[in-house]
């Protein structure tokens, strides 16, 4: 998968409004979903997760949407804060333990969120 | 829990030297991997290992060993380093279940400079 680097899209907001970052899939089996966060000098950090038999799930401020139909993600941050700067990655990890070791967890292309204050 | 523990954060190496890095995790995971983070590449699967004593290869695995002794502990060894290596190494855990996925959790990472 694409992910991290010098050319993420960049998403631009003021702190207080709502985020919307999206990402798109192209495995029709994929069941299980995951956001990550990550600050600059970090590891990924997880934020929330959605298994396919679900359309919204709902953590502290953020929401995630899934969408099979079109094979779309969009993670909903909601009074974005300065802290919430980073670059967010939706990942796709192996649907099963039999397929848990060489099929690495697929990362989306990631996105930059830079908050103004 | 500390989580994922990655040692040394930065290391500069000239080319042919070997070193190891290390990573542990009290979460009492039996999957652990190594990524390799490289702009514009993402992030690439080089190791990986489903339990103590169990160890496979993953996308980028040329240049690196590594061996799972202890559930805790999964060292990432360079034999003989090359400029290519100069990448950000980041170690990630997860339990291995039958029932459920569940997301890998990382450690903040070891910057290695190859000159």
């Amino acid at each position: 998968g694409e992910s991290v680097g010098l050319h993420l899209p960049t998403l631009s907001v003021q702190e207080g409004d709502n985020s919307i970052i999206n990402c798109a899939y192209s495995n029709s089996a994929s069941d299980y979903f995951i956001w990550y966060k990550q600050e600059s000098g970090k590891g990924p950090q997880f934020i929330i997760d959605i298994r396919s038999n679900m359309d919204k799930r709902q953590g502290q401020r953020v929401t995630v949407l899934l969408n099979k139909t079109v094979k779309h993600l969009s993670l909903q941050i909601a009074a974005t804060q300065p802290g919430d700067s980073a670059v967010y990655f939706c990942a796709d990890p192996p649907s099963s333990t039999r397929d848990t070791g060489r099929r690495a967890l697929t990362f989306g292309s990631g996105t930059r969120l830079q908050v103004q204050p | 829990n500390a989580g994922v523990t990655q040692t040394p954060k930065f290391q500069v190496l000239k080319t042919g030297q070997s070193m190891t890095l290390q990573c542990a995790q009290d979460m009492n995971h039996e999957y652990m991997s190594w990524y390799r983070q490289d702009p514009g590449m993402g992030l690439r699967l080089i190791h990986y290992s489903v339990g103590a004593g169990i160890t496979d290869q993953g996308e980028v695995p040329n240049g690196y060993n590594v061996s799972r002794s202890t559930t805790e502990d999964f060292p990432l060894r360079l034999l003989s380093a090359a400029p290519s290596q100069t990448s950000v190494y980041f170690c990630a855990s997860r339990l291995r279940d039958s029932s459920y996925n569940s997301p890998l959790h990382f450690g903040n990472g070891t910057r290695l400079t190859v000159t």
